[in-house]
């Protein structure tokens, strides 16, 4: 058990519908990671907050936007729902939003199918 | 544009032998390095890292080896136990400017240990 929580586990909706997935980060962990999992892919940054700021963004997109609360537990917001949206979607936590290297710790995923 | 590949889509190996999950990159700004394990249903792992200053760590039974001017990397697990069987992704990070950290990852190996 990494200490990442994220819900739900699965998520089944249909094109062009909204869904907000859930992740809290371990605890005094200050930097929250999403990101994607296509079938037979390699996992997609999408992107980061430290401490309720966005930190970095990667092959996000617009339709997707995310946001970190002040008690550091984070949302995912996905939009327009497409089929190519169906994926695994994992949050990852870490202690610092600079340091030098840091391991990511991630919890077990939202798996998201579009319909 | 795969910065991080894992050309070998899968490994198996008989347990007691040695098993080598390799990763090229390309992006010459990356300078930390790691591997991570994943079971199914389950978030990646996080499993052993280096430092693009070494070209070796060890961790128990595992070994990452760096080869910057090949632009490689590899994982030696030896022993080989059937616990390994997993996925296996590489990953890459660069410090950016403003210090911000994330990971690319490999698309993984699934490593089946036979026993």
């Amino acid at each position: 058990d990494s200490g990442v929580t994220q819900t739900p586990k699965h998520l089944i909706t249909a094109t062009g519908q909204r869904v907000t997935l859930r992740c809290s980060p371990r605890s005094g962990d200050l930097s929250v990671y999403w990101y994607q999992q296509s079938l037979d892919q390699g996992l997609q940054f999408l992107i980061q907050y430290y401490n309720g700021e966005e930190r970095a963004k990667g092959n996000i997109l617009e339709r997707f936007s995310a946001q970190q609360f002040p008690d550091l537990h984070s949302e995912l917001n996905l939009s327009s729902l497409e089929l190519g949206d169906s994926a695994l979607y994992f949050c990852a936590s870490s202690p610092s939003g600079t340091a030098s290297y840091n391991e990511q710790f991630f919890g077990p995923g939202t798996r998201l199918t579009v319909l | 544009d795969q910065q991080v590949k894992q050309n070998s889509p899968s490994l198996s190996v008989q347990e007691g032998r040695i098993s080598i999950l390799n990763c090229d990159y390309t992006n010459s700004m990356f300078d930390y390095f790691l591997w991570y394990k994943k079971y199914p249903a389950e978030g990646p792992t996080f499993l052993i890292s280096i430092s693009s200053i070494k070209d070796k760590n060890e961790d128990g039974r595992f070994t990452v080896f760096l080869n910057k001017s090949a632009k490689h990397l590899s994982l030696h697990i030896v022993p080989s136990q059937p616990g390994d069987s997993a996925v296996y992704f590489c990953a890459a990070s660069a410090y950016r400017d403003t210090g911000r950290r994330a990971l690319t990852f490999g698309s993984g190996t699934r490593l089946q240990v036979q026993p």
